[in-house]
């Protein structure tokens, strides 16, 4: 592993269905953030977690949750599935609690997600 | 509210330069963002400005007026390879990024 590993790359979900996106990291990085990227539209913040242990809400938590049992791994849960979580979902670290640039994240290469 | 503004598409030609431009309105203000996003991949950092000038990184610059809230990305000797989305962010007082809808520049022949 280098860097950070999103799974699935592609998941095709009935709505109602429960749902957990991996991310894991191998950089030691301190903040872990979850993003989704849809057309037209900047990127939104999800949930982030500064430290392990510890997490906070985005701006579109609704219907999300995420846990942070260690420095490596920040699991992204849809609960229960509906259409309008079709999107494309990013999860991203930075060290900026640890000396490098505030605001500098590495992304993984995202998790395609369709709720039909 | 929060906002950022870019345009949706450029166009330019290869070797050509060009400048693609950001106006941010955010609470509070901790520095200005640009990455690159090819299609279907993941956004790659490129440069950070929180003093106002313009910080030169090879073949891109970044400008940043923190008075006028704006900010432009400019990319000299332009190649193929450039052909990407740009997406330009600001960091608010609380350390989170307003990110812009992204700008997709097209390069031709």
């Amino acid at each position: 592993i280098a860097g950070i590993t999103q799974a699935p790359t592609s998941q095709i979900l009935a709505a109602g269905r429960r749902m957990t996106l991996r991310c894991t990291q191998d950089m030691r990085h301190n903040a872990m953030y979850w993003y989704r990227q849809d057309l037209g539209l900047g990127l939104r913040l999800i949930h982030y977690s500064n430290t392990a242990g510890t997490t906070g809400k985005g701006e579109v938590p609704d219907g999300y949750s995420v846990s942070r049992a260690n420095t490596d791994d920040f699991p992204l849960t849809l609960a229960s599935a509906v259409p309008s979580q079709t999107s494309v979902y990013f999860c991203a670290s930075s060290d900026e609690y640890s000396g490098g640039t505030p605001g500098e994240l590495f992304f993984g290469e995202g998790s395609r997600l369709t709720v039909l | 509210g929060q906002n950022i503004d870019q345009p949706t598409e450029m166009t330019a030609t290869e070797g050509a330069i060009v400048q693609i431009n950001c106006t941010y309105q955010t609470s509070g203000f901790n520095g200005l963002f640009w990455y690159q996003q090819h299609a279907g991949e993941a956004p790659t950092f490129l440069s950070y400005n929180v003093l106002d000038g313009l910080e030169e990184k090879g073949r891109f610059s970044s400008f940043l007026s923190r008075s006028k809230g704006y900010s432009y990305l400019l990319l000299k000797e332009l190649q193929m390879k450039d052909s990407a989305s740009y997406l330009c962010a600001s960091m608010d007082s609380n350390y989170q990024l307003i990110w812009g809808a992204g700008t997709k520049l097209i390069i031709k022949p």
